[in-house]
């Protein structure tokens, strides 16, 4: 299994109030990505870095920040959590985007915002 | 806009049977295509994947077919085992143009039933 670690795993809280997700690896790859999943809509990319400070947006980024200061951690920040932001949320990691490696994923944080 | 499609959401197979899992796509410059297994409350693993290059690649009981012309990939699993019952997501990039994003489809239930 890829050494990746999201924490916390599950997480409650109240809207408008900010959250931090984070995900720690042990592979030293490159690029890393977070994704939250919905019913009815798969996996989406919010945002993705492709290098310490280098990162971009993904499909789905409003109301979301990101950084990573380390190779190995990579934090999703929710400024001011709305109800629309209950979800499932994956990072996920992969070594390169040119010779076709897939991306391996952590086991989630379930986030419920009330 | 969805660009990759699993317009069936589940798939009931008796054990030793064939799974046959489809996934259409509409972006013509995806080139790598991927399929991942998701257990509840865990994150998606890798199963296996299949550059534009190929129209056929095997794993074991996995196999994965792709009709560029038609846009559509599928996914067979023989024999199926009760341990393949799972959600199951199509996923595209365009990994030559060096892009780190995935695009996933909605997914698909399997159940195998013993």
């Amino acid at each position: 299994d890829a050494g990746i670690t999201q924490s916390p795993r599950h997480k409650v809280t109240e809207t408008g109030t900010p959250v931090t997700l984070r995900c720690h690896q042990t592979e030293n790859h490159r690029y890393m990505y977070w994704y939250r999943q919905d019913p009815g809509h798969g996996l989406r990319l919010i945002h993705y870095s492709y290098g310490v400070k280098d990162t971009d947006k993904g499909e789905v980024s409003d109301g979301y920040s990101v950084s990573r200061s380390k190779t190995e951690d990579f934090l999703l920040t929710l400024e001011s959590a709305t109800s629309s932001q209950t979800s499932v949320y994956f990072c996920a990691i992969s070594e390169s985007v040119y010779s076709n490696q897939p991306q391996h994923f952590g086991d989630g944080t379930r986030l419920s915002i009330l | 806009d969805q660009q990759v499609k699993q317009n069936s959401p589940s798939l009931s197979v008796q054990e030793g049977r064939i799974s046959i899992l489809n996934c259409d796509y509409t972006n013509s410059m995806f080139d790598y295509f991927l399929w991942y297994k998701k257990y509840p409350a865990e994150g998606p693993t890798f199963l296996i994947s299949i550059s534009s290059i190929k129209d056929k690649n095997e794993d074991g009981r996995f196999t994965v077919f792709l009709n560029k012309s038609a846009k559509h990939l599928s996914l067979h699993i023989v024999p199926s085992q009760p341990g393949d019952s799972a959600v199951y997501f199509c996923a595209a990039s365009e990994a030559r143009g060096g892009s780190e994003k995935l695009v996933f489809g909605k997914g698909m239930k399997l159940t195998v039933n013993p």
